[in-house]
């Protein structure tokens, strides 16, 4: 399986700044994930983001305020914007490989918007 | 649209005791179920998957999930539990083809008593 490094593994940011997150895999892969999970609660899809081409953005999320760079097979950034107190979550970027869809994922960034 | 219902929030057992997690999903096609665990602070750690055959998948960690179709159900069962399993348990539904993601429930706090 692959190896995922997310980082920040956590960070304390103010109020109306960004965020960039990065994830780099070990191995090529197609398609990259992120997910946010909100205190208390299960992950929910953000984006996924494929090499070359958009990321494409599940409902009640937008790329203005998650930006999503994809530059190749084995690196993502995810980028928090404007933050409010409200996108403090747990934010975890995923890969699939190989064919037996096996999705690993990255130990995940705690964010704190104060 | 695919969902996954985790009905117990909150599950307290004692060391060597068995254990039995709950998951039902909803979903049209075949489908591809999971079970993740995430221990305090880190990522998520696949336990077992299921795609097809076998109704009875084991996993690492000495745990193992039945898939009910009839029932719609996908139980992780372990059993003698030890110290080191408590953690939240999330079980996810995959979907393939061009929109391949994993839509997960909403997670099984597990609590070990000594």
């Amino acid at each position: 399986s692959a190896v995922i490094s997310q980082k920040p593994s956590r960070d304390i940011c103010q109020r109306g700044t960004s965020l960039t997150i990065q994830c780099q895999v070990d191995s090529q892969v197609t398609m990259m994930f992120w997910y946010r999970q909100q205190p208390g609660q299960s992950l929910t899809l953000i984006a996924t983001a494929n090499q070359g081409s958009e990321a494409t953005y599940e409902s009640g999320f937008v790329i203005d305020k998650f930006p999503i760079s994809r530059p190749n097979l084995t690196f993502s950034t995810l980028t928090v914007s404007n933050m409010s107190p409200e996108d403090s979550s747990i934010y975890l970027c995923s890969v699939e490989v190989g064919e037996n869809y096996g999705y690993t994922f990255g130990s995940g960034t705690r964010l704190t918007v104060v | 649209a695919q969902s996954v219902t985790q009905p117990d929030i909150h599950i307290t057992v004692s060391e060597g005791a068995s254990l039995e997690l709950r998951c039902n999903y909803s979903y049209g096609a075949t489908p591809y179920l999971f079970w993740y665990v995430q221990s305090p602070g880190q990522g998520l750690q696949l336990l077992l998957k299921y795609f097809s055959g076998d109704t009875l998948v084991q996993g690492i960690k000495g745990f193992e999930a039945e898939f009910k179709r009839s029932q719609s159900s996908f139980n992780l069962r372990k059993p003698s539990v030890h110290w080191s399993d408590a953690a939240e348990y999330f079980c996810a539904v995959g979907t393939f083809g061009s929109a391949r993601q994993l839509t997960f429930g909403s997670g099984t706090q597990l609590t070990v008593l000594p």
